[in-house]
């Protein structure tokens, strides 16, 4: 079965500085991995997403993220915050049968 | 075009009203999911469409009453809502599988 833990519910950077959201999966298939952005009372916004080749993707808003298989890790990363950035972020791993299997949320402060 | 459409974008009800949910998507997707979210936790999985056909629903009351009437339409009919289902509302679009999701804006929820 699939999971996925994030570490850490809240993250407080400043403007300017690196990010890094933590993401570790569980599956017991090659898993298709994403991460999604959500801004206060909107939708959630696909930032990006792994499903085979390069490990390391990049996504919109300056983000990427590294598949590492050998640590069944996703982290997310930006090189700068930006104020833009504050927002809650989920990182969700898909099973074989279509269900989006989500973390429990990181929500990311950005201090100026 | 990556957009999935919800409407309304706020609905308020009392418990013995009807109303219903609309969610829309012009991207030939033939998989559609509605989500409940309450705040602060990663959204929770309702009912699957696949092909117009429910394909999973995941022990919801049946006051929620899902309906597909064609491939871009997909609805939430609600009848005798409790206020604990107030939440956020989502609804999301894919290939059929295991494919990427792309979420609306959602319907904010308030049942009095």
């Amino acid at each position: 079965a699939q999971s996925v833990t994030q570490l850490g519910s809240h993250v407080s950077v400043s403007e300017g500085a690196l990010v890094l959201l933590r993401c570790n999966y569980s599956s017991s298939v090659p898993p298709y991995l994403f991460w999604y952005v959500q801004y206060p009372n909107q939708g959630l916004q696909l930032l990006l997403k792994y499903t085979t080749g390069a490990t390391l993707v990049k996504g919109i808003n300056g983000f990427e993220a590294e598949f590492k298989k050998s640590e069944t890790s996703f982290h997310l990363t930006k090189p700068s915050a930006h104020m833009s950035d504050a927002a809650e972020y989920f990182c969700a791993v898909i099973s074989p049968g279509g269900k989006l299997i989500f973390g429990q949320g990181t929500e990311l402060s950005v201090k100026p | 075009d990556t957009e999935v459409t919800q409407t309304p974008k706020h609905l308020v009800m009392g418990m013995t009203n009807k109303k219903s949910l609309k969610c829309e998507q012009h991207m030939g997707h033939r998989a559609m999911y509605w989500y409940k979210q309450k705040a602060k936790k990663p959204p929770e999985l309702m009912f699957v469409y696949s092909y117009e056909k429910l394909s999973i629903n995941e022990s919801v009351p049946s006051r929620f009453s899902p309906e597909c009437p064609n491939s871009s339409l997909l609805n939430l009919h609600l009848h005798a809502l409790q206020p604990e289902d107030s939440a956020l509302y989502l609804c999301a679009s894919s290939q059929v599988g295991a494919d990427t999701q792309y979420f609306g804006p959602g319907t904010r929820l308030t049942v009095l």
